[in-house]
């Protein structure tokens, strides 16, 4: 197969800039979406989620948009700040099933 | 609240050994699973389970097993340990499944070497 993973996508960042990751999703039948967070040594840490009956949802800086036209799903970081480094992972769950499927993830680099 | 937690944090394994990944949750969730990780790669679903006395097969079950005797614990076993399971092994848990709209909550990791 495609030996991809060790090169993760990577967005790079200034501190106070708005950061846009974006994600792919597979499974037109999904109806619940996550997305993840996971600094370097550490466990996933959820950010916010989104059903497919919205098309936008906002929390404390970061708003999660859905197309499911395309099945795209973005995530917005509004004043990137340095701690906001991590790699950031979207998840699906297919719907009908009780699992979610992951994203391989994108690296965010926020430079002081 | 602890969480999910994790032991052991690290081990270093010969080929052909065993050993048990121990996860535990106190947030009485019914649900909980196992992923691996490997570089730069998204996580990829092991087993999991649906309440104590259920378990099921994720994505890449191959050269594990599992068991839930209780509502708390979940312990992953490598019975003969190969370089290929080499990776970071993580343990979560959500109250109900995903086509419930849960969250699922991750425990710190093990990395798992196998030489």
């Amino acid at each position: 197969g495609e030996s991809v993973g060790l090169h993760l996508p990577t967005l790079s960042v200034q501190e106070g800039d708005n950061s846009i990751i974006n994600c792919a999703y597979s499974n037109s039948a999904s109806d619940y979406f996550i997305w993840y967070k996971q600094e370097s040594g550490k466990g996933p840490q959820f950010i916010i989620d989104i059903r497919s009956n919205m098309d936008k949802r906002q929390g404390q800086r970061v708003t999660v948009l859905l197309n499911k036209t395309v099945k795209h799903l973005s995530l917005q970081i509004a004043a990137t700040q340095p701690g906001d480094s991590a790699v950031y992972f979207c998840a699906e769950n297919g719907s009908g099933y009780s699992t979610l499927t992951f994203g391989k993830g994108t690296m965010l680099l926020v430079s002081p | 609240n602890a969480g999910v937690t994790q032991t052991p944090k690290f081990r270093i394994l010969k080929i052909g050994q065993s050993m048990t990944l121990q996860c535990t949750q106190d947030m009485n969730h019914n649900y909980m699973y196992w992923y691996r990780q490997d570089p730069g790669m998204g996580l990829k679903l092991i087993y999991y389970s649906v309440g104590a006395g259920i378990t099921d097969k994720g994505e890449v079950p191959n050269g594990y097993n599992v068991s839930r005797s209780t509502t708390e614990d979940f312990p992953l076993r490598l019975e003969l340990a190969a370089p290929s399971q080499t990776s970071v092994y993580f343990c979560a848990s959500s109250y109900a499944g995903s086509s419930s709209y849960n969250e699922q909550f991750f425990g710190p990791g093990t990395r798992l070497t196998v030489l």
